[in-house]
Parts: structure tokens; sequence; C-alpha cells
């Protein structure tokens, strides 16, 4: 599996945006790029993935670089409720879904 | 929809003990997984099946052994605790007619596991 390198930590204001990083310079062509988060004492979450495009959802947006060798998980607003750890993975689904979590970026929410 | 479920919550073992984690989920979906996740780490895979009735070792089977016992359900035993073995356990489906195109997960609460 390509690697994914993620600051350990960040820190935002509440109703600011974020912008969450991930290298990937060893990414494949066919590798696509998922993001989940875990917030405090629960189970992960799917938060968005993508391949080429940047991708938009409810939850929020994800830029690809045009080379593909990095990607921002952007939240639009955050709330304290986002306080969480952020997990960038890539996968190719030709090898299934076997997703290796790294150590991720813990994100703290100010009020 | 529950989701997928996990028992027990919280699970305190001595070393050589055995015990058996659940996992159910009421989705309809054909992969199931576990994961464990030692303390300020990610998730690493132990197994996982892609469909009923199949399993695979992930990065980290040793000391573990699974069964799909139907679409429904997948369970994971320890058959002789170690303390290595303490960490929180979690399980995952996702649901699609291949493995192979991409679909989203969806995790359990956990389990968390201490062996003395």
């Amino acid at each position: 599996d390509a690697k994914t390198t993620q600051p350990n930590s960040m820190e935002s204001n509440e109703e600011e945006p974020v912008h969450l990083p991930c290298n990937h310079s060893t990414i494949s062509g066919t590798d696509y790029i998922h993001w989940y988060r875990q917030l405090p004492s629960q189970g992960p979450e799917y938060v968005i993935h993508g391949l080429t495009s940047n991708v938009n959802n409810r939850m929020a947006s994800l830029a690809i670089a045009e080379d593909r060798k990095s990607s921002t998980l952007i939240l639009h607003r955050a709330t304290l409720r986002d306080a969480a750890v952020y997990y960038c993975i890539l996968r190719d689904p030709h090898y299934g879904q076997n997703f290796v979590f790294g150590p991720g970026t813990r994100l703290s929410v100010l009020p | 929809n529950a989701g997928v479920t996990q028992t027990p919550k919280f699970q305190v073992l001595k070393t050589g003990q055995s015990m058996t984690l659940q996992c159910a989920q009421d989705m309809n979906h054909n992969s199931m997984y576990w994961y464990r996740q030692d303390p300020g780490m990610g998730l690493r895979l132990i197994y996982y099946s892609a469909s009923e009735g199949t399993t695979d070792k992930g990065e980290v089977p040793n000391g573990y052994n699974v069964s799909r016992l139907n679409k429904r359900e997948f369970s994971l035993r320890l058959e002789s605790a170690a303390p290595s073995q303490t960490s929180v356990y979690f399980c995952a489906s996702s649901g699609g007619t291949s493995p192979y195109i991409y679909n989203e997960q969806f995790f359990g609460p956990g389990t968390r596991l201490t062996v003395l």
C-alpha cells in the first residue's frame, strides 16, 4: 500500500474553515483517496473519497492536487462535534477494501 | 436499523483465557472486518470476510480466529489471551456485490479488552 503522511495534530476555531492536508507522493494511478474520522470513544466513520477530481458531500470537500501527490480535506465551518482524529487512506479497489489506518491527524476545535 | 453492533462493550481476561467477540450487522452487507486499535495508534486489520463463507487474514492475524456464521454475523475468537492483545476491537461491514468496488465501511462502537 502507498503511504500517507499527515500532521499529528491541528487546531481550529469554531465556525472557521479547516484544511487537513495529506501527502501521498507514492500514490499509484489506481489508488483511491479515502478519509475517515474517529470521534472520541467511537468507531471510525466515513467522510469522503475520490480518485482524481475534487469531491463534495454534505460533510466535507476533498481537494486533490493535479499530480495526485497530495490532497486536502476541507471542513467548511468547523463545529465542536468535528473534533476527532482524521485518517487519510489510500486503497486500490482491485486489492479489496482492506484499509490500513495510520495515526491520522487529531483535530481540536476551540469554542 | 441498529447498524453494526458488538458485544461485549468491555471485557477483562486473565492470560490464557479464551473468549469470543461478537459482531452483527443489519444492513445486508457482504463484507465484514475485524480491526484492533492500540492506544494512540490507527486501526490494524486482523481478519476480513469478503462474503458469507469466506475469511482471509489481514495485517495482524496471529493469535486470533474468526467465523463468518452467516451473512449477518462475524465473530472473533481469542483462544489463549495474552497481554499484547489488550486493545480496542472494532468490527466493520461494507456492502455491494463485489469487495473490489468501493463501498463505505460502517464501524461498530468497539469492544475494550484488557488482558491481565
